[in-house]
């Protein structure tokens, strides 16, 4: 049982340039979520899906796009990188029903030049 | 998502309870009180939640105020381990949106 797992865990872009984060969980949750973390702050929500299919816009949205084609994946793209997108980036998932925890993946350090 | 304030940093000496509190003032009926901690660059860790009634869990207890617009997070004997930054959240349980604010430093000194 892996939990949620975030690939890559580093990537250094140019500006520009398009990624794709990946967020993978094992746990059938429902629920899952991106957030970014800049250095000294907060958690802020970028997007989130409640269920296959569907996809939400959160505190930070732009630049941004994100697709949930399987429950179980939930992928997070920069389409065109700048270097105010460097930060880390943390994957999250939780049930519909239940306690409401959320579960964390470890996270992805992306710095755009 | 009601707001929640909390301090930016506090202190702690090892061994003596770390008593953290957040201001929840807006908060709605159905909005539970949750509370998560970050070690270091980690993903975050869920610690315990609440609606209403005090919780006790193995890591940490919760009090919340009766008109429910405080509540604090009780480690009953801070270690050094504990040392990290913690969120308090409001959610609703079944609702997908979850924001978190700035959260506070807790710094456990020996």
């Amino acid at each position: 049982n892996a939990g949620v797992t975030q690939t890559p865990k580093f990537r250094v872009l140019k500006t520009g340039q398009s990624m794709t984060l990946l967020c993978a969980q094992d746990m059938n949750h429902e629920y899952m979520y991106w957030y970014r973390q800049d250095p000294g702050m907060g958690l802020r929500l970028i997007h989130y899906s409640v269920g296959e299919g569907t996809t939400a816009k959160g505190e930070v949205p732009d630049g941004y796009n994100v697709s949930r084609l399987k429950k179980q994946n939930f992928l997070l793209g920069l389409e065109s990188a700048a270097p105010s997108q460097t930060s880390v980036y943390f994957c999250a998932s939780s049930y519909l029903q239940g306690t409401g925890e959320l579960f964390f993946g470890e996270g992805s350090r992306l710095t755009v030049l | 998502d009601a707001k929640t304030t909390q301090p930016p940093s506090m202190d702690c000496a090892e061994g003596r309870a770390a008593n953290l509190p957040c201001n929840h003032s807006t908060i709605s009926g159905n909005e539970y009180v949750y509370w998560y901690r970050q070690i270091h660059s980690q993903g975050p860790q869920y610690i315990i939640h609440g609606l209403k009634n005090n919780e006790t869990n193995e890591m940490a207890s919760l009090i919340i105020t009766e008109d429910r617009k405080s509540s604090t997070l009780i480690l009953p004997h801070a270690t050094l381990r504990d040392t990290a930054v913690y969120y308090c959240i409001v959610r609703v349980v079944n609702a997908g949106k979850s924001t978190f604010g700035d959260g506070t430093t807790l710094t456990v000194k020996p």
